[in-house]
């Protein structure tokens, strides 16, 4: 069965901090995988798309990096700021396309 | 763009009865896709659509749901009979050429009593 799962299911920084949350995934074919932050709310937002033959992706404070040998992701938050409090998904697609594994996301709390 | 638009943002409705979900997906978009999110599943996927057309509705839970995509602009998702369990937040979300970047919708937040 396709999973993907994610680390840690919580997790608590203060204001200023860098964090590094992980996912792992069995999909295989492997067509991308994608990070979304759902702010409380609303609706997720993607924040990076990477294919397989990429290694890293940013935007902004956020950097994501794939291992497709290990079948690992990580989502770096750079300096956090109150406003990354969110809940973050790690999404991976299979080379059927639309067919996409989620994980149960990652909730981080930044405090000041 | 307006972004992908859902109506009603809220709906509270009694076991039994129908309800429909609607959503505009963002112009020009050729991927619709509906989600549906809880606690305890996390966000599922129910069907999407490819220029109108239904590809993969697998994740849809039973014969209760059904989802339609009239023309490039509009689809429904409908539920007929509600239960209680069908509680949650659905979402829709629109891709370009592409459906790797999907935009997604505010939600609608459903109740069923």
């Amino acid at each position: 069965k396709n999973q993907v799962e994610q680390s840690p299911q919580s997790l608590i920084i203060l204001e200023g901090k860098n964090c590094t949350l992980q996912c792992n995934y069995t999909v295989s074919p492997f067509s991308n995988l994608r990070w979304y932050k759902q702010d409380t709310g609303r609706g997720p937002v993607s924040l990076t798309i990477m294919t397989f033959s990429e290694n890293t992706k940013s935007n902004g404070r956020y950097t994501a990096t794939l291992d497709a040998d290990t079948k690992q992701s990580s989502l770096h938050i750079t300096a956090s700021q109150l406003s990354d409090s969110a809940s973050y998904i790690c999404v991976v697609t299979g080379q059927n396309a639309g067919k996409s594994t989620f994980g149960d996301g990652t909730t981080l709390t930044v405090k000041p | 763009d307006a972004g992908v638009i859902q109506s009603p943002r809220h709906e509270v409705t009694e076991m039994g009865q129908e309800v429909t979900l609607r959503c505009k997906p963002i112009s020009g978009h050729d991927y619709l896709f509906w989600y549906r999110q809880t606690m305890m599943r996390g966000l599922e996927l129910l069907i999407y659509f490819n220029n109108n057309v239904p590809i993969d509705d697998s994740g849809m839970p039973e014969d209760r749901f059904s989802a339609k995509m009239p023309n490039a602009s509009f689809s429904t998702l409908k539920i007929q009979p509600s239960e209680p369990r069908d509680s949650a937040v659905y979402f829709c979300a629109s891709s370009g050429k592409s459906y790797n970047e999907q935009f997604f919708g505010p939600g609608t937040r459903l109740t069923v009593l």
